[in-house]
């Protein structure tokens, strides 16, 4: 299994409504990420957990909130959102190697809409 | 800081040209390079990395090689498909914790 499955593909939601994005991923990896990609730019970095620590926070607005419950899951909590939240969310998952780089293996997004 | 150079495109291309998608980076030391693919609608696909300098990464008729000496990691294929139109992002990392990328090359492949 080398796939990482993202729920829902859609999402549209209120400005003040709260949402959850799901990740899910069942090939051990230890470090799970979340990327926000805008149309026609390359995805932006939000959060790195490693060992279900978070290890990296890109500076991302409190509205988005990150959890990660397990080794095999990942949520983006997200509450009072703006319209320029829309996006596509990407989450991704690889190894934790020394020395070595191992690829990341991406979902096939979210595509959340705030109206 | 760590940054990676591309041609932005588009590229159009005819069925079963010649392909090459100019991919330059800026780090200190010895990153990891890879080239992912993105299809309308879907996630980033991994389509080949290398993990030092002149190695060469392949997979599904596509190339790329690490040459440190230039800094460069130019994606080719010999001969295109209509398949193969998809946004091509080369990216950078280091101990996979943090992927640089670089702002997408979108391809289209004519009939």
């Amino acid at each position: 299994d080398t796939e990482v499955t993202q729920t829902p593909k859609h999402l549209v939601m209120g400005m003040t409504n709260k949402k959850s994005l799901k990740c899910e991923q069942h090939m051990g990896h230890r470090a799970m990420y979340w990327y926000k990609q805008k149309a026609k730019k390359p995805p932006e970095l939000m959060f790195v957990y490693s060992y279900e620590k978070l290890s990296i926070n890109e500076s991302v607005p409190s509205r988005f909130s990150p959890e990660c419950p397990n080794s095999s899951l990942l949520n983006l909590h997200l509450h009072a959102l703006q319209p320029e939240d829309s996006a596509l969310y990407l989450c991704a998952s690889s190894q934790v190697m020394d020395r070595v780089t191992p690829e990341a293996f991406f979902g096939q997004g979210t595509r959340l809409t705030v109206v | 800081g760590n940054s990676v150079t591309q041609m932005e495109g588009p590229v159009t291309l005819s069925e079963e040209a010649f392909l090459t998608i100019n991919c330059t980076y800026t780090a200190t030391g010895y990153p990891s390079l890879f080239w992912y693919v993105q299809y309308p609608g879907e996630g980033l696909q991994l389509l080949l990395k290398a993990t030092k300098a002149d190695d060469k990464g392949s997979n599904k008729g596509f190339e790329a090689t690490y040459r440190k000496e230039t800094t460069s990691f130019h994606l080719e294929k010999g001969s295109v498909q209509v398949s193969d139109s998809a946004v091509y992002f080369c990216a950078l990392s280091y101990y996979g914790q943090n992927f640089v990328f670089g702002p997408g090359t979108r391809l289209s492949v004519l009939p």
